[in-house]
């Protein structure tokens, strides 16, 4: 089936790295991307990862891809207030071309 | 510019009433979608189009039909309107095939009263 699952919530003092989880069901997903969204805005790529990758660093951003795991995570480092959002893992199902969302991981950032 | 763009940004509606949102994106992608997001933020895949032809119809009751008249255009109809249709509405495009990032307008904020 098709399943995509994050926790719901997670809090972090500004400065510290901020680990985002994320698990989907589908092992012929071949590409999983991470999207943050701002209250009252739309969706925005922060980055993705083809599944014949381990890692992925983009600046702040590193994403870890476990493929036996079917485990996906987001690290970002040095976790600053304007990070504060919701952030959704993804995952794209080759059958049916479809994009499947997570529940969303809200991230707060404390000063 | 903006790329992928809905209208209107917020709706307002009492139940029984047939309404309309549209989307267009000026990106030249073949694909388009209308995804739901509910209360708790889970986002949810209702259609999808690729040139204009239907791909995805994910069990969505038959109340919401979408309309693609260009491949840059997926309006979203809903006729009859109930209470459990208020959630924010996400149109997104991509250009075909996986290895594509999917951009989202700013979503449409409806509220059946």
């Amino acid at each position: 089936g098709e399943d995509v699952e994050q926790s719901l919530f997670l809090s972090v003092r500004e400065g510290d790295s901020s680990v985002i989880n994320c698990t989907y069901t589908d092992s012929s997903s071949t590409y999983l991307y991470w999207y943050k969204q701002e209250p009252g805005a739309g969706l925005q790529l922060l980055t993705y990862i083809f599944s014949n990758m381990d890692m992925k660093q983009d600046q702040r951003l590193t994403v870890l891809l476990n493929k036996k795991d079917k485990h996906l995570s987001l690290r970002i480092a040095d976790t600053q207030t304007g990070d504060s959002a919701i952030y959704f893992c993804a995952a794209f199902y080759n059958q049916g071309g479809k994009l499947i969302f997570g529940q969303g991981t809200e991230l707060s950032v404390k000063p | 510019d903006t790329a992928v763009s809905q209208t209107p940004k917020y709706l307002v509606t009492q139940m029984g009433n047939d309404k309309s949102i549209k989307c267009e994106q000026n990106l030249g992608h073949d694909t388009m979608y209308w995804y739901k997001q509910d209360s708790k933020k889970f986002l949810k895949i209702m259609f999808s189009y690729n040139n204009k032809e239907l791909i995805i119809n994910e069990t969505v009751p038959n109340r919401f039909s979408p309309k693609s008249p260009d491949k840059a255009h997926l309006n979203l109809h809903i006729n009859s309107l109930e209470l459990g249709d208020s959630a924010v509405y996400f149109c997104a495009s991509s250009p075909s095939g996986p290895n594509t990032e999917a951009f989202f307008g700013q979503g449409t904020r409806l509220t059946v009263v």
